[in-house]
């Protein structure tokens, strides 16, 4: 089955410093995959769509410079929180679908915790 | 604008049968996934209707009715392993939009 592949699970760092976080489809490819947000007990928000050659969509109130993304390849997206806050504690979600495949489902990374002191 | 509804908490007794209703309203509509998520973990697939109808996929069913702007999760012969949030997505065609989700609890 189609796998997805998020890394780190978990990261802490200190204010005002940058974080990466890495999503990779391992056994296909995904022109498009999607960055969600998730606070405790709470639904996921979709953050951006990132575009393969191109640069992402971004949802209302979600902040571009705050929350760069660079999707290099078919197989990889990146996330960079940069100047992290307190208040930018929280899950983050990668997903993808596959290449080609209009009714398959998402597939998600197991995620990664950011917490911000 | 876009909105999804779907009952923020169920609570039932193991073996029981739970349904969580989603109704939504979006501007496009290519089909209705439920995702179910357990705390601290990833959200995982269960199923996805493009079209009306009943789809069957071991113990968990889920409906839609597109006219009605609705659809269901059905889950049969519950386990306490259920106990999770379960969450309707629209796939509206350039991106999934999700519902706010149901708390399920399953009690012995």
């Amino acid at each position: 089955g189609a796998v997805v592949s998020q890394h780190p699970s978990r990261v802490i760092c200190k204010s005002g410093t940058s974080v990466k976080i890495e999503c990779r489809s391992l056994d296909f490819q995904a022109t498009t995959m999607f960055w969600y947000r998730q606070f405790p007990k709470k639904s996921l928000m979709l953050m951006a769509t990132s575009n393969e050659g191109s640069k992402a969509t971004y949802e209302q109130g979600v902040e571009k410079d705050k929350f760069l993304i660079n999707h290099a390849s078919l197989t990889l997206s990146t996330l960079t929180v940069t100047s992290a806050h307190p208040e930018d504690s929280s899950f983050y979600i990668c997903s993808a679908r596959q290449q080609g495949a209009r009714n398959s489902p998402l597939h998600f990374g197991n995620g990664t915790r950011l917490t911000v002191t | 604008g876009q909105s999804l509804e779907q009952p923020s908490e169920v609570t039932a007794v193991e073996g029981a049968i739970v349904q969580i209703n989603c109704t939504y309203q979006t501007s496009g509509f290519y089909g209705l996934s439920w995702y179910q998520q357990h705390d601290g973990g990833a959200p995982t697939f269960l199923s996805y209707n493009a079209l009306d109808g009943l789809e069957e996929t071991g113990r968990f069913s889920s409906f839609l009715s597109r006219s009605d702007s609705y659809g269901y999760l059905l889950l049969q012969e519950l386990q306490m392993k259920d106990s999770a949030s379960y969450f309707c997505a629209v796939d509206g065609g350039f991106k999934t939009i999700f519902g706010a989700g149901t708390r399920l609890f399953v009690k012995a």
